[in-house]
């Protein structure tokens, strides 16, 4: 049972596109979503994160949006350059679970110059 | 400050071998977790540790034992190596466990150990 669902699976932009990847989850019990950044042979590391009593966090070029009632988050990505391309990760985890995240199926993303 | 340390970086087996995947941290991480990523799947929690001597099973467990007998280390084993255990397997980090205490510090990551079961 997968409690994060991300999509799309893969994504093309061009160079200053906005890509936005989505997220739902199922559990409502979840306080904490944050999203991962992976570039080919490294691990994922933080990028951006959202506690649900704001409705968007942006950093840099960055945005997550935050829906609560329909438990839906998205990242948007502004004016997209080549080296954004990567796979991304949503997450999520509460307060009870301590720092185990439960991680989306990811999406790559790949901006064409 | 080396991280998150993962060996090796690639690792072919064959059906039935075992192994020892190994992973380190020097940032006195009280959380350590293993996970492995597949394509279309993410990545899913395979064992994680709360402190040295405190392990605990994650979503995929099944085929995989860990041990941590120290803060730094927590190695992943294999005792029977299936093909379906192909994978890329992630080590990950983190400062706090304890529920309501920073739990949303963030994870940090090894750069990963690519295994092959034939």
């Amino acid at each position: 049972q997968q409690q994060v669902k991300q999509s799309p699976q893969s994504l093309i932009v061009q160079k200053g596109g906005i890509p936005i990847i989505n997220c739902a989850y199922e559990n409502t019990a979840f306080d904490y979503f944050p999203w991962y950044q992976q570039f080919p042979g490294k691990g994922p590391a933080l990028l951006i994160a959202i506690r649900p009593d704001v409705s968007e966090k942006k950093e840099g070029r960055f945005t997550i949006s935050f829906n609560k009632s329909a438990k839906q988050f998205s990242l948007h990505i502004m004016d997209s350059q080549p080296g954004d391309s990567a796979t991304y990760f949503c997450a999520a985890s509460k307060e009870t679970s301590g720092s185990r995240l439960t991680f989306g199926e990811g999406t790559q993303l790949t901006v064409n110059p | 400050n080396a991280g998150v340390t993962q060996t090796p970086k690639f690792q072919v087996l064959k059906t039935g071998q075992s192994m020892t995947l190994q992973c380190a941290q020097d940032m006195n991480h009280e959380y350590m977790s293993w996970y492995r990523q597949d394509p279309g799947m993410g990545l899913r929690l395979i064992h994680y540790s709360v402190g040295a001597g405190i392990t605990d099973q994650g979503e995929v467990p099944n085929g995989y034992n860990v041990s941590r007998s120290t803060t730094e280390d927590f190695p992943l084993r294999l005792l029977s190596a299936a093909p379906s255990q192909t994978s890329v397997y992630f080590c990950a980090s983190s400062y706090s466990v304890r529920a309501g205490r920073l739990h949303n510090s963030p994870l940090h990551f090894g750069n990963g150990t690519r295994l092959t079961v034939t």
